[in-house]
């Protein structure tokens, strides 16, 4: 069974401080799936990344799947409360795979 | 376009009682799953379907059952409810079964088994 973990489980900001949401594995992932999910919704697809070492952004968010494609990042620059919500990251073993396996998520707060 | 819709959006259930969660999209999309989340957990596969009348187990499918006989349908059916079956219900589609493709949840489905 893969496993993804994530840290930190929990995180409380002020308004405009950077942070770092970490997905990390000792299996390696074909593709990796950044979600926001809040509360009352179900999840939203932020990003998929696929090769090692790939960076993608979108807006203030950057993404990174390490080298050996068992780690991603999530980089929030500048938080507003905005970004408040649950972060999750999913893992899919193989290209054809459709199982993803989910992180437990980082709970964010961005307090204004 | 509805995207996925869910319903009912809550429900309380006795132990033993059964019922259906529906799941309906409108977006032609070939694969669609049913994920539940409970706290500290994250989200865990039940069954999908990549396709009308196929279906297949996930991580957790024990108490759960399944059937896809349309492309915009996919009920999930909970023979005798268990209190271990609290938890939010979601459904999912794609329009691909590859990992790469995006997956659209529905609002979810926030069930208590009494």
């Amino acid at each position: 069974t893969q496993l993804l973990e994530q840290s930190p489980q929990f995180l409380s900001i002020q308004e405009g401080e950077n942070l770092t949401v970490y997905c990390n594995s000792s299996s390696v992932f074909s593709s990796l799936q950044w979600y926001r999910q809040e509360p009352g919704e179900g999840p939203v697809l932020l990003v998929t990344v696929v090769t090692g070492g790939e960076v993608k952004k979108l807006k203030r968010l950057t993404f990174q799947f390490g080298d050996a494609r068992k780690d991603s990042s999530l980089h929030i620059t500048a938080a507003q409360p905005g970004d408040t919500g649950l972060y999750l990251c999913a893992g899919a073993a193989g290209a054809g795979s459709y199982q993803l396996t989910f992180g437990k998520g980082t709970k964010l707060s961005v307090i204004p | 376009n509805a995207g996925v819709t869910q319903t009912p959006k809550f429900q309380v259930l006795k132990t033993g009682q059964s019922m259906t969660l529906q799941c309906a999209q409108d977006m032609n999309h070939e694969y669609m799953s049913w994920y539940r989340q409970d706290p500290g957990m994250g989200l865990r596969l039940i069954h999908y379907s990549v396709g009308a009348g196929i279906t297949d187990q996930g991580e957790v499918p024990n108490g759960y059952n399944v059937s896809r006989s349309t492309t915009e349908d996919f009920p999930l059916r909970l023979l005798s409810a268990a209190p271990s079956q609290t938890s939010v219900y979601f459904c999912a589609s794609s329009w691909g079964s590859s990992s790469y493709n995006e997956q659209f949840f529905g609002p979810g489905t926030r069930l208590t088994v009494l």
